[in-house]
């Protein structure tokens, strides 16, 4: 059974840094493209990043540009998101999203997501 | 960047109704359209792809159709376990955006 499951959520001040990880099982991680995407308390659903299967290709949304860093461990079958300089228009639920073996693919598979709250 | 407009924002239908939203992209993007479910606290859960392709083990009343900037979505029976929210998604270039969602409601 496929499965995403989100950690390293939690409370951090503006400005802080916070690793997330996501944990893949039950399909061949190294073969497929991995998104996050976030969502804000009460608001919809806003892609942030992407990684191609292999690591080499990365991409941001505007809001994740130059603060935010998506890369992966395909040994480890684990996807992460490096966030630095967080703000508190960063606090969201993030979901890490399975793609397809190419980058432009529909997310067939979510995790239960994890919290990330900016606050002082 | 590909902006993805939803409507209606909200809607609310009786058991057995028929329901459609539509979704339209500011550019044309072929069929590279998906539709997802999200039940509230919970991880969305794709149900269309490409427009009108039905994932795996999603209950045959769901459908869609369009193509290049207009795009429908359709349950043809509404069930109770039919409420939340519905997002479309495009996949047609980078940023892969969504439209801002609508919410399903029983009456």
């Amino acid at each position: 059974e496929v499965h995403l499951l989100e950690s390293g959520g939690g409370l951090v001040r503006p400005g802080g840094s916070l690793r997330l990880s996501c944990a893949a099982s039950g399909f061949t991680f190294s073969s497929y493209a991995m998104s996050w995407v976030r969502q804000a308390p009460g608001k919809g659903l806003e892609w942030v990043s992407i990684i191609t299967s292999s690591g080499a290709s990365t991409d941001y949304g505007d809001s994740a540009r130059g603060r935010f860093s998506i890369s992966r461990d395909n040994a480890k079958n684990t996807l992460y998101l490096q966030m630095n300089s967080l703000r508190a228009e960063d606090t969201a639920v993030y979901y890490c999203a399975k793609g397809g073996p190419v980058i432009l693919h529909q997310f067939d598979m979510w995790g239960q997501g994890t919290l990330v709250t900016v606050s002082s | 960047d590909i902006q993805m407009t939803q409507s209606p924002s909200s809607l609310s239908a009786s058991v057995g109704d028929r329901v459609t939203i539509t979704c339209q992209a500011s550019q044309d993007i072929s069929n590279y359209l998906n539709w997802y479910h999200q039940k509230p606290g919970k991880a969305p859960n794709l149900l269309i792809y490409d427009a009108s392709n039905l994932e795996t083990g999603v209950p045959s009343r769901f459908s869609g159709s369009g193509s290049g900037t207009v795009f429908a979505f359709t349950i043809s029976s509404l069930q109770p376990e039919d409420i939340g929210t519905y997002y479309c998604q495009q996949h047609d270039d980078l940023p892969l955006t969504f439209g801002g969602g609508t919410r399903v409601e029983i009456k």
